[in-house]
Parts: structure tokens; C-alpha cells; sequence
């Protein structure tokens, strides 16, 4: 079964402070990986989608990258706000499931 | 158009109660999803819908869960007699396309099921 962990569980940075979070899974053979931002009391929001045959996505201050081989992806988010607190989530898909990680819950302090 | 939509947001039952719990998802998307998310986890597959047809089910966790969407619309995520080890947030996810995994999935806001 894919395992999907997240690390750190929970980051407090600066506002303004770039930051890395980190993904990893135990099966390569995926089909793509999302990172997700939840906001309490919400459902989920997808950040980025990226491909398996892909090796990054951007979208505004964020980056996604994956490393399929060494089962990784990191989410870079440039010069952090306030409001870019939440927990964000990464899940991968494996076959006909989708398996997500327990989470890397952002504060930004102003 | 509107995002995804759950009724009820909250839901407090007693043990040995069942429970419904519906979802509206995005007009038009062919593809819906069952999730179950336990308090610091993250979301859990519980079962997938292309229109009506209930494709894959492998992630209920016993036999009390129930899910439908007859009309390939609307579905409906049924647990019967109601344990405490079932409370957690239920999230309905669809898609657009029926190939699951080349499509971004939008997320309802989840209903959170509390057994007492």
C-alpha cells in the first residue's frame, strides 16, 4: 500500500520567509501528485497538479517539484503572507486510489 | 457555477443511529469521490462514482457504509448504526472527466459527523 508522509507536521515562519515543504512516498509508480491547501472548517483547495512524466509546476509563489524515482516532492512558497496559513496537504495517485499525506500545518506570523 | 456543496456542515448522532450525508457536486462533473477524514489525518479514499455506476468501493470501511448517486448527480453517503470510531469530517470530491487521475478533483467543504 502507498505511503505518503509529510514533513514537517507543523512550520511557524516570519512573513516574507521563503519556505520548503516536503513529500514523500513509498511507491514510484504513480500517476501524478497534487498538493492541496485546506483552510479550517473547509474542504480542500488543489494548489498544483503534477504529472508523472512531469518534473515541476508553478503557479504565482508557488512551486512544486517531483522526484519520481526517489519517491520525493517539495512545495517552495516564495516570501510567505499571512494569509498563505492553512494546512497543506499532498496526495498522489496509484493505480485507481488516491492516497494522501497527513498534512504540514503553515503558520505565517505577521 | 457554484463548487461543490455537503448537507448537512454538521451532524451529532448517538451511537446506533444512522446517518445521511449528501453531496452536490459541480454540474456536469462525471467523476465523484467519498472521503473520510479523521481529526489530524489526512483524507482517506472511502468509494468512487463515474455517473452512476459505483466503480470502486474498496475503501468503506465496513459493511454499515452505503453510498449511492442513482442519477449520476447527486450522491448520498449512508452509515448505518452508528459507532464512535466513525466521527470524522466525510469530504465528496468530482471531477470532470471519468479518467480519475489526469483530472484535478474540487473539494466540498466536508461534513463533520460527530458520534456520541
Amino acid at each position: 500500500k502507498q505511503e505518503v508522509t509529510q514533513i514537517p507536521a507543523a512550520l511557524s515562519v516570519p512573513e516574507g520567509e521563503n519556505l520548503v515543504l516536503n513529500c514523500s512516498f513509498t511507491d514510484s509508480a504513480i500517476y501524478n501528485l497534487q498538493w492541496f491547501r485546506q483552510d479550517p472548517g473547509k474542504g480542500l483547495t488543489s494548489l498544483l497538479l503534477i504529472q508523472s512524466s512531469q518534473r515541476e509546476q508553478t503557479s504565482g509563489r508557488l512551486n512544486a517539484s517531483l522526484d519520481k524515482s526517489s519517491g520525493r516532492s517539495t512545495l517552495y512558497i516564495a516570501a510567505s503572507q499571512p494569509g498563505d496559513s492553512a494546512t497543506y496537504l499532498c496526495a498522489v495517485t496509484t493505480g485507481n486510489q488516491f492516497y494522501f499525506g497527513t498534512g504540514t500545518s503553515l503558520t505565517v506570523i505577521p | 457555477g457554484a463548487g461543490v456543496s455537503q448537507s448537512p456542515r454538521y451532524k451529532v448522532a448517538k451511537r446506533g443511529q444512522d446517518v445521511a450525508l449528501r453531496c452536490d457536486p459541480i454540474s456536469g462533473h462525471v467523476s465523484l469521490f467519498w472521503y473520510q477524514q479523521a481529526l489530524g489525518q489526512g483524507p482517506e479514499f472511502l468509494t468512487y462514482f463515474q455517473n452512476e455506476a459505483q466503480l470502486d468501493k474498496s475503501g468503506l470501511p465496513s459493511d454499515r457504509f452505503f453510498a449511492e448517486r442513482p442519477e449520476g448527480s447527486v450522491s448520498t453517503l449512508k452509515i448505518q448504526r452508528t459507532q464512535q470510531e466513525d466521527s470524522a469530517v466525510y469530504l465528496c470530491a468530482s471531477s470532470l472527466e471519468f479518467e480519475r487521475y489526469q483530472e484535478t478533483q474540487y473539494f466540498g467543504p466536508g461534513t463533520r459527523l460527530l458520534v456520541l
